[in-house]
């Protein structure tokens, strides 16, 4: 079981925005603004999205963007291509422990 | 450009030890900016942090793991490994090494293509 719960799959259609949650607890996402973001394509590694809530490393296109909210984190990506068709993690810091926390993972369907 | 490439058994039986190597090429491991690490992929399942080290050989490990495992540091080589010892097949999974951004976020920002690693008789 998950430290932080993603919704199991997500969709839209081309052009559409949407929008994955990222839930934990005060102990992780809800007091610590280093939440991360990963997307996987079959059969190859994540890649960094997003960083601290909210920042995009270099390279990373603008319509893909993170916030925070007490406990949950979400990313949205907005005007939906195929090529965002995707798992999704998201990762937290955690004051329990000296180690990175995964979400479960979410799969990002484009319709 | 960084490069990390994994490297080892892909078949290990039950009960042994499963060991990795991780060589990185473009950059050098000592830097102090960054930990270096290891993460599991069960096959059609989520990630799995398993453990991390610094070019000094300071180690974090996942305590569900920590019992049976140790990750090490050759500078030398520009290489890092990990040992899991006693596997089932439950330690069947994808292995990633990865760059780590120091600091409290522990990004990871530069992965390896993986290495799939079942554990058979």
């Amino acid at each position: 079981q998950s430290a932080l719960t993603q919704p199991a799959s997500v969709s839209g259609s081309p052009g559409q925005s949407i929008t994955i949650s990222c839930t934990g607890t005060s102990s992780d996402v809800g007091d610590y603004n280093y939440v991360s973001w990963y997307q996987q394509h079959p059969g190859k590694a994540p890649k960094l999205m997003i960083y601290d809530v909210s920042n995009r490393p270099s390279g990373v296109s603008n319509r893909f963007s993170g916030s925070k909210s007490g406990n949950t984190a979400s990313l949205t990506i907005s005007g939906l291509q195929a090529e965002d068709e995707a798992d999704y993690y998201c990762s937290s810091y955690t004051s329990s422990s000296a180690y990175v926390v995964f979400g479960g993972g979410t799969k990002l369907t484009v319709l | 450009q960084l490069q990390l490439q994994e490297s080892g058994p892909g078949l290990v039986k039950p009960s042994e030890t499963l060991s990795l190597t991780c060589t990185v090429s473009g950059g050098s491991i000592s830097s102090s900016s960054y930990y270096w690490g290891w993460i599991r992929q069960p096959p059609g399942k989520g990630l799995e942090w398993i453990g991390s080290i610094y070019y000094s050989g300071s180690t974090y490990y996942n305590p569900s793991l920590k019992s049976r495992v140790t990750i090490s540091v050759d500078t030398s080589k520009n290489q890092f490994s990990l040992k899991v010892s006693s596997v089932t097949a439950a330690d069947t999974a994808v292995y990633y090494c990865a760059r780590i951004l120091s600091g409290p976020g522990n990004y990871l920002d530069y992965w390896g293509q993986g290495t799939l690693v079942t554990v058979s008789s």
